[in-house]
Parts: structure tokens; C-alpha cells; sequence
């Protein structure tokens, strides 16, 4: 069975901290793995990944995928309140258009 | 700018009653998507379509139905709501490189 496994189910961190978000995943015919931020309402894009090892970066946030070890980083540095939102991560199978959904992880930036 | 448009962001109704929920899109997307959110849950996927009056049944299909008569439209239907069926709905839409765009979420609580 497909599995989006995503750590730590929440955090809590002062302003101004680094954090790292981690996504794994178990997926059969693997295309690309999504990052989303989800505030009070509708999933945004952050990142798409498709290959190993090059990091894709905009502005503090920035994502890898490593597809030996089966997982993708979310790192956000400087963090302000505004990063404070639930983090999605989504795997996208070969030959379909659906995406696999990890629970997501909570972040709540405190000032 | 990408664009989802969902008709309702609250809706209460009573059980027993048929609901029909509405998604547009103006992108000229292909995909279209129906999720429910519930805590601990995740996003999980109710029915896609790939094209018009096509659809497919995703994970947790009972108890719902779809309508799609127009490219930009996709409408999805309780015929009877339950209170199991009280949760965050979210529409997406996609062209075939899988970024889903989301849609803002109807809020539906059956009483």
C-alpha cells in the first residue's frame, strides 16, 4: 500500500528559528513528490521535486528529495509568525493523476 | 493567476437532505479533484475526472457522486448526508504535470 509518512505531526518554534520538515514515502512507480502550505484555507504550492540531490529554493524555504533513501526535506529558515500553517507533502505516482497525501505537519511560529 | 472557485466556504444541512457541492475552475484543466480534510485524517480523495463527463472513483467514494458536464465545472453530490459526511471539502485542478491547484474549501456540517 502507498504511504506518505510525514514527521513531526507538529512543532512549535520561536521566531527567527530554523526548522526542517521531513517527508518519507513508500510510493510504487514514483514521479514527484509536492510541498503545499496550508494556512486557514486552501493548499498552496511551494516546491515540486522530481530529481535527486539539486534543492529547489525560494526565498527562506527551500526543499531536496533524496529517491535512494526514499525522502524530501522542507527547510525554512529565519522563520516569521507568518510560516505558522499546517505543511503538505503529496507523492505523485507514474501513469496517474493522483496525488498521495502525508497528514501533514503542523508548524506554529511564536513571536 | 491560477483560479479555483468553490460556492460555498459554510454550509450546514440537515440529514437526510442532497447536497451539491460546486468547483470552478479557469485554467482550462484537464483534472479535477474532490478531497475531504479531516483531523489526523489528511486530505483524502473522494472521485477525479480526467475529462469531461468522465470520473473516476478515488479512495473513499461511498456515499458521494460527481458531475462534470463542462470542462470547468465539477460538482460533487450527497445524495443523502450523513453526519459522517460533516468535514472540510476541497476542490483541485490540474493539467497533466500534477500541480493541483487548490480551491478555498467548503466547510460542510450535517446536523
Amino acid at each position: 500500500e502507498d504511504k506518505v509518512v510525514q514527521s513531526p505531526l507538529s512543532l512549535v518554534v520561536h521566531e527567527g528559528d530554523t526548522v526542517t520538515l521531513n517527508c518519507s514515502y513508500e510510493v510504487t512507480n514514483f514521479r514527484s513528490l509536492l510541498w503545499y502550505k496550508q494556512e486557514k484555507k486552501a493548499p498552496t504550492f511551494l516546491f515540486m521535486l522530481t530529481s535527486s540531490g539539486i534543492e529547489k529554493k525560494s526565498g527562506r524555504l527551500s526543499s531536496i528529495l533524496d529517491k535512494k533513501e526514499l525522502f524530501s526535506i522542507l527547510n525554512i529558515t529565519a522563520t516569521q509568525t507568518g510560516d505558522s500553517a499546517v505543511y503538505l507533502c503529496a507523492v505523485v505516482k507514474g501513469g496517474s493523476e493522483k496525488l498521495v497525501f502525508g497528514k501533514g505537519t503542523k508548524l506554529t511560529v511564536n513571536p | 493567476d491560477v483560479k479555483v472557485t468553490q460556492s460555498s466556504r459554510y454550509l450546514v444541512k440537515r440529514t437526510g437532505e442532497k447536497v451539491f457541492l460546486e468547483c470552478v475552475q479557469d485554467m482550462d484543466h484537464e483534472n479535477m479533484f474532490w478531497y475531504r480534510q479531516d483531523p489526523g485524517l489528511g486530505l483524502r480523495l473522494i472521485y477525479f475526472s480526467y475529462d469531461v463527463k468522465m470520473k473516476e472513483k478515488g479512495d473513499i467514494p461511498e456515499g458521494y457522486s460527481v458531475s462534470r458536464e463542462k470542462k470547468e465545472r465539477f460538482s460533487l453530490i450527497l445524495e443523502s448526508a450523513s453526519t459522517n459526511q460533516t468535514s472540510m471539502y476541497l476542490c483541485a485542478s490540474s493539467l497533466a504535470l500534477n500541480i493541483q491547484y487548490f480551491g478555498a474549501g467548503t466547510r460542510l456540517s450535517v446536523l
